[in-house]
Protein backbone atom coordinates (compact mmCIF):
# COMPACT_ATOMS: atom_id res chain seq x y z
CA UNK A 1 0.00 0.00 0.00
CA UNK A 2 1.54 3.19 -0.70
CA UNK A 3 1.63 5.89 1.64
CA UNK A 4 -0.03 8.64 0.47
CA UNK A 5 -3.05 8.30 -2.33
CA UNK A 6 -4.86 9.68 -4.50
CA UNK A 7 -7.03 9.41 -7.41
CA UNK A 8 -5.54 10.29 -10.57
CA UNK A 9 -8.34 11.52 -12.57
CA UNK A 10 -9.10 13.27 -14.96
CA UNK A 11 -11.77 15.26 -13.82
CA UNK A 12 -13.64 17.61 -15.70
CA UNK A 13 -15.51 20.24 -14.35
CA UNK A 14 -17.84 23.36 -15.82
CA UNK A 15 -16.75 27.05 -14.95
CA UNK A 16 -17.84 28.03 -11.82
CA UNK A 17 -18.42 24.80 -9.97
CA UNK A 18 -17.07 23.66 -6.93
CA UNK A 19 -14.19 21.25 -6.85
CA UNK A 20 -13.01 18.94 -4.21
CA UNK A 21 -10.11 17.06 -4.51
CA UNK A 22 -8.81 14.59 -1.79
CA UNK A 23 -5.71 12.37 -0.63
CA UNK A 24 -5.49 9.79 2.34
CA UNK A 25 -2.60 8.00 3.74
CA UNK A 26 -1.57 5.77 6.21
CA UNK A 27 1.31 7.28 8.46
CA UNK A 28 -0.69 9.11 11.70
CA UNK A 29 2.61 10.59 12.16
CA UNK A 30 2.61 12.94 9.45
CA UNK A 31 1.96 16.63 10.53
CA UNK A 32 2.72 18.86 7.44
CA UNK A 33 0.10 18.69 4.86
CA UNK A 34 0.66 20.63 1.60
CA UNK A 35 -1.09 21.01 -1.80
CA UNK A 36 0.89 21.79 -5.22
CA UNK A 37 -0.20 22.96 -8.34
CA UNK A 38 1.86 21.67 -11.69
CA UNK A 39 0.72 23.46 -14.87
CA UNK A 40 1.35 21.41 -17.86
CA UNK A 41 5.10 21.20 -18.93
CA UNK A 42 6.03 23.04 -15.70
CA UNK A 43 7.41 22.17 -12.27
CA UNK A 44 4.93 21.90 -9.15
CA UNK A 45 4.33 25.00 -6.92
CA UNK A 46 3.39 24.97 -3.70
CA UNK A 47 -0.37 26.28 -3.27
CA UNK A 48 -1.65 25.80 0.28
CA UNK A 49 -0.13 24.01 3.80
CA UNK A 50 -1.64 23.43 7.20
CA UNK A 51 0.05 22.07 10.31
CA UNK A 52 -1.77 18.96 11.65
CA UNK A 53 -5.96 18.99 11.43
CA UNK A 54 -8.22 21.67 10.74
CA UNK A 55 -9.31 24.02 7.33
CA UNK A 56 -7.06 26.68 5.85
CA UNK A 57 -8.46 29.37 3.67
CA UNK A 58 -6.68 31.21 0.75
CA UNK A 59 -8.97 33.11 -1.54
CA UNK A 60 -11.35 30.46 -3.55
CA UNK A 61 -8.98 27.70 -1.86
CA UNK A 62 -9.51 25.64 1.40
CA UNK A 63 -7.60 23.16 2.59
CA UNK A 64 -9.27 20.48 5.12
CA UNK A 65 -6.92 18.10 7.13
CA UNK A 66 -8.88 15.24 8.74
CA UNK A 67 -6.20 13.16 11.21
CA UNK A 68 -9.07 11.00 12.48
CA UNK A 69 -9.91 10.07 9.11
CA UNK A 70 -6.14 10.25 7.57
CA UNK A 71 -7.96 12.34 4.72
CA UNK A 72 -7.53 15.86 3.58
CA UNK A 73 -8.93 17.57 1.16
CA UNK A 74 -8.85 21.09 -1.04
CA UNK A 75 -11.40 22.20 -1.77
CA UNK A 76 -11.86 25.03 -4.88
CA UNK A 77 -14.55 27.75 -4.93
CA UNK A 78 -15.81 29.16 -8.28
CA UNK A 79 -13.26 27.50 -10.59
CA UNK A 80 -11.65 28.91 -13.30
CA UNK A 81 -10.45 27.51 -16.56
CA UNK A 82 -6.77 28.88 -15.53
CA UNK A 83 -7.45 26.14 -12.55
CA UNK A 84 -6.95 23.31 -15.30
CA UNK A 85 -3.74 21.91 -13.64
CA UNK A 86 -2.59 18.35 -11.88
CA UNK A 87 -3.09 19.05 -8.20
CA UNK A 88 -0.46 16.80 -5.96
CA UNK A 89 -1.21 16.28 -1.78
CA UNK A 90 2.10 16.25 0.30
CA UNK A 91 2.99 15.66 3.06
CA UNK A 92 5.65 15.27 5.91
CA UNK A 93 6.90 13.58 9.39
CA UNK A 94 7.94 16.20 12.01
CA UNK A 95 11.84 15.96 11.64
CA UNK A 96 11.89 15.38 8.81
CA UNK A 97 10.25 17.94 7.00
CA UNK A 98 12.60 18.15 4.31
CA UNK A 99 11.25 15.13 3.00
CA UNK A 100 8.08 14.92 1.90
CA UNK A 101 6.05 12.18 0.33
CA UNK A 102 3.85 12.95 -3.12
CA UNK A 103 0.76 11.88 -4.00
CA UNK A 104 0.37 10.88 -7.47
CA UNK A 105 -1.78 13.85 -8.49
CA UNK A 106 -4.95 14.37 -9.78
CA UNK A 107 -5.34 15.88 -13.71
CA UNK A 108 -8.27 19.03 -13.09
CA UNK A 109 -9.60 20.12 -16.06
CA UNK A 110 -11.98 22.89 -16.21
CA UNK A 111 -14.66 23.37 -19.20
CA UNK A 112 -15.47 27.17 -20.10
CA UNK B 1 11.21 35.00 -5.02
CA UNK B 2 13.25 31.66 -4.80
CA UNK B 3 14.44 30.08 -8.37
CA UNK B 4 15.45 26.78 -9.36
CA UNK B 5 16.46 26.44 -12.88
CA UNK B 6 17.98 23.53 -14.86
CA UNK B 7 20.40 23.15 -17.21
CA UNK B 8 17.91 21.67 -20.25
CA UNK B 9 13.78 21.46 -20.78
CA UNK B 10 14.45 18.73 -23.53
CA UNK B 11 17.33 16.62 -23.24
CA UNK B 12 17.98 13.20 -26.25
CA UNK B 13 20.32 10.79 -25.19
CA UNK B 14 21.18 7.39 -26.59
CA UNK B 15 22.00 3.58 -24.25
CA UNK B 16 25.09 4.09 -22.52
CA UNK B 17 25.57 7.64 -22.91
CA UNK B 18 26.54 9.58 -19.67
CA UNK B 19 24.18 12.13 -19.30
CA UNK B 20 24.83 15.12 -16.64
CA UNK B 21 21.67 16.94 -15.10
CA UNK B 22 22.41 20.33 -13.64
CA UNK B 23 19.83 22.01 -11.22
CA UNK B 24 21.19 25.69 -9.55
CA UNK B 25 18.83 26.88 -6.63
CA UNK B 26 19.35 31.11 -5.47
CA UNK B 27 17.88 30.99 -2.29
CA UNK B 28 20.98 29.56 -0.25
CA UNK B 29 18.73 26.59 0.43
CA UNK B 30 20.74 23.76 2.61
CA UNK B 31 18.17 21.13 0.63
CA UNK B 32 18.24 19.76 -2.86
CA UNK B 33 16.29 16.90 -4.48
CA UNK B 34 16.00 15.01 -7.43
CA UNK B 35 12.89 13.65 -8.73
CA UNK B 36 11.99 11.90 -11.27
CA UNK B 37 7.81 12.24 -12.55
CA UNK B 38 5.82 9.38 -14.44
CA UNK B 39 2.41 8.73 -15.15
CA UNK B 40 0.25 6.85 -12.60
CA UNK B 41 3.78 6.87 -10.61
CA UNK B 42 4.08 9.95 -9.55
CA UNK B 43 7.48 12.10 -8.26
CA UNK B 44 9.83 9.66 -6.69
CA UNK B 45 12.92 10.85 -4.93
CA UNK B 46 16.19 9.54 -6.71
CA UNK B 47 18.44 11.67 -4.09
CA UNK B 48 18.88 14.41 -1.93
CA UNK B 49 21.14 16.13 -0.51
CA UNK B 50 20.87 18.23 3.21
CA UNK B 51 24.57 19.80 2.87
CA UNK B 52 27.59 20.64 0.34
CA UNK B 53 29.47 17.23 -0.09
CA UNK B 54 26.52 15.32 1.72
CA UNK B 55 23.76 13.22 -0.02
CA UNK B 56 21.28 10.22 1.01
CA UNK B 57 19.72 7.39 -1.53
CA UNK B 58 15.85 8.10 -1.87
CA UNK B 59 13.51 5.48 -3.16
CA UNK B 60 14.83 4.41 -6.74
CA UNK B 61 18.47 5.36 -7.07
CA UNK B 62 19.88 2.48 -8.70
CA UNK B 63 21.58 3.74 -12.09
CA UNK B 64 21.71 7.02 -10.75
CA UNK B 65 24.78 9.11 -8.72
CA UNK B 66 24.49 12.65 -7.66
CA UNK B 67 27.00 15.55 -7.15
CA UNK B 68 27.01 17.99 -4.52
CA UNK B 69 30.25 20.41 -4.58
CA UNK B 70 28.19 24.16 -4.29
CA UNK B 71 25.83 24.65 -2.29
CA UNK B 72 23.39 26.08 -4.76
CA UNK B 73 24.16 23.48 -7.32
CA UNK B 74 23.09 19.93 -7.34
CA UNK B 75 24.03 17.45 -10.08
CA UNK B 76 22.00 14.13 -11.06
CA UNK B 77 24.52 11.59 -12.95
CA UNK B 78 23.07 9.03 -15.25
CA UNK B 79 26.31 6.64 -15.53
CA UNK B 80 24.96 4.72 -18.31
CA UNK B 81 21.71 5.75 -19.36
CA UNK B 82 18.96 3.24 -20.53
CA UNK B 83 15.33 3.19 -21.94
CA UNK B 84 13.79 2.81 -19.01
CA UNK B 85 15.26 6.14 -17.49
CA UNK B 86 12.97 7.99 -20.26
CA UNK B 87 11.34 9.92 -17.62
CA UNK B 88 10.76 13.87 -16.47
CA UNK B 89 13.24 14.69 -14.04
CA UNK B 90 12.28 17.63 -11.53
CA UNK B 91 15.09 19.42 -8.53
CA UNK B 92 13.62 21.15 -6.05
CA UNK B 93 15.48 22.82 -3.07
CA UNK B 94 13.78 24.07 0.59
CA UNK B 95 15.51 25.73 3.63
CA UNK B 96 15.41 24.93 7.19
CA UNK B 97 12.48 27.15 8.38
CA UNK B 98 8.97 26.39 7.96
CA UNK B 99 7.59 23.60 7.03
CA UNK B 100 10.12 22.25 4.45
CA UNK B 101 7.95 23.22 1.63
CA UNK B 102 9.90 22.47 -1.50
CA UNK B 103 10.32 24.98 -4.87
CA UNK B 104 10.82 22.81 -8.26
CA UNK B 105 12.52 23.66 -11.12
CA UNK B 106 10.51 24.06 -14.74
CA UNK B 107 12.05 20.17 -15.39
CA UNK B 108 13.62 18.25 -17.61
CA UNK B 109 12.30 16.10 -19.84
CA UNK B 110 14.87 12.94 -20.65
CA UNK B 111 14.19 10.62 -23.62
CA UNK B 112 16.89 7.70 -24.11
CA UNK B 113 16.55 6.06 -27.29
Amino acid sequence: QKEVEQDPGPLSVPEGAIVSLNCTYSNSAFQYFMWYRQYSRKGPELLMYTYSSGNKEDGRFTAQVDKSSKYISLFIRDSQPSDSATYLCAMSLPRSASKIIFGSGTRLSIRP
Amino acid sequence: DVKVTQSSRYLVKRTGEKVFLECVQDMDHENMFWYRQDPGLGLRLIYFSYDVKMKEKGDIPEGYSVSREKKERFSLILESASTNQTSMYLCASSGLAGVGEQYFGPGTRLTVT
